[in-house]
């Protein structure tokens, strides 16, 4: 069984910037969720996909974006960097019907994104 | 507002002692509990998750955790601390009346296991 894989390990963008970052998730689950998580901080949510469509979204703005592939990997697109932007990127995945609230999501190790 | 809450920055155990990691939650409904574990550099791994069901609720690596409707708490134990448990806690809450499925996590506690 693989599990949860993420690209770029570590990432460094300038203020303005936009970014790309890749998820690929353990293999049979076709639900994925984004967390961003500072320094110091729990992850909070950013958004889920379920068979390709947003199914749900955290208090992030609409230059956070992502995509998911009908082989269920993800893409989280972050248009404008900001400084605050600068967090851990965790992607996880899980199996269910539209991602269910009882089902475990298993996380990825995340990319580092810094933004100077 | 929904919430979880770790009072805890940091717990010392000694080595061979019973360690407690605190969580307690504010979500309506009845919650879908989880606990985590972050090493240095690395994502979360998954410890133990409570359903509906019994109370104690065992997971990966000897740890175990009681969900306490009354007291809405679910405290992370382990009977006898390792050197190797020494890493960053975190416990969240996946609220059924959400509308969505996201995790809500507390702010983490680092434990720290002294040989």
């Amino acid at each position: 069984e693989t599990g949860v894989t993420q690209s770029p390990t570590h990432l460094i963008k300038t203020r303005g910037q936009q970014v790309t970052l890749r998820c690929s998730s353990q293999s049979g689950h076709n639900t994925v969720s984004w967390y961003q998580q500072a320094l110091g901080q729990g992850p909070q949510f950013i958004f889920q996909y379920y068979r390709e469509e947003e199914n749900g979204r955290g208090n992030f703005p609409p230059r956070f974006s992502g995509l998911q592939f009908p082989n269920y990997s993800s893409e989280l697109n972050v248009n404008a960097l900001e400084l605050d932007d600068s967090a851990l990127y965790l992607c996880a995945s899980s199996l269910g019907s539209s991602g269910g609230p009882q089902n475990t999501q298993y996380f990825g190790p995340g990319t580092r994104l810094t933004v100077l | 507002a929904q919430s979880v809450a770790q009072p805890e920055d940091q717990v010392n155990v000694a080595e061979g002692n019973p360690l407690t990691v605190k969580c307690t939650y504010s979500v309506s409904g009845n919650p879908y509990l989880f606990w985590y574990v972050q090493y240095p550099n690395r994502g979360l791994q998954f410890l133990l998750k409570y359903i509906t069901g019994d109370n104690l609720v065992k997971g990966s690596y000897g740890f175990e955790a009681e969900f306490n409707k009354s007291q809405t708490s679910f405290h992370l134990k382990k009977p006898s601390a390792l050197v190797s448990d020494s890493a960053l806690y975190f416990c969240a809450v996946n609220p059924p009346t959400s509308g969505t499925y996201k995790y809500i996590f507390g702010t983490g506690t680092r434990l720290k296991v002294l040989a």
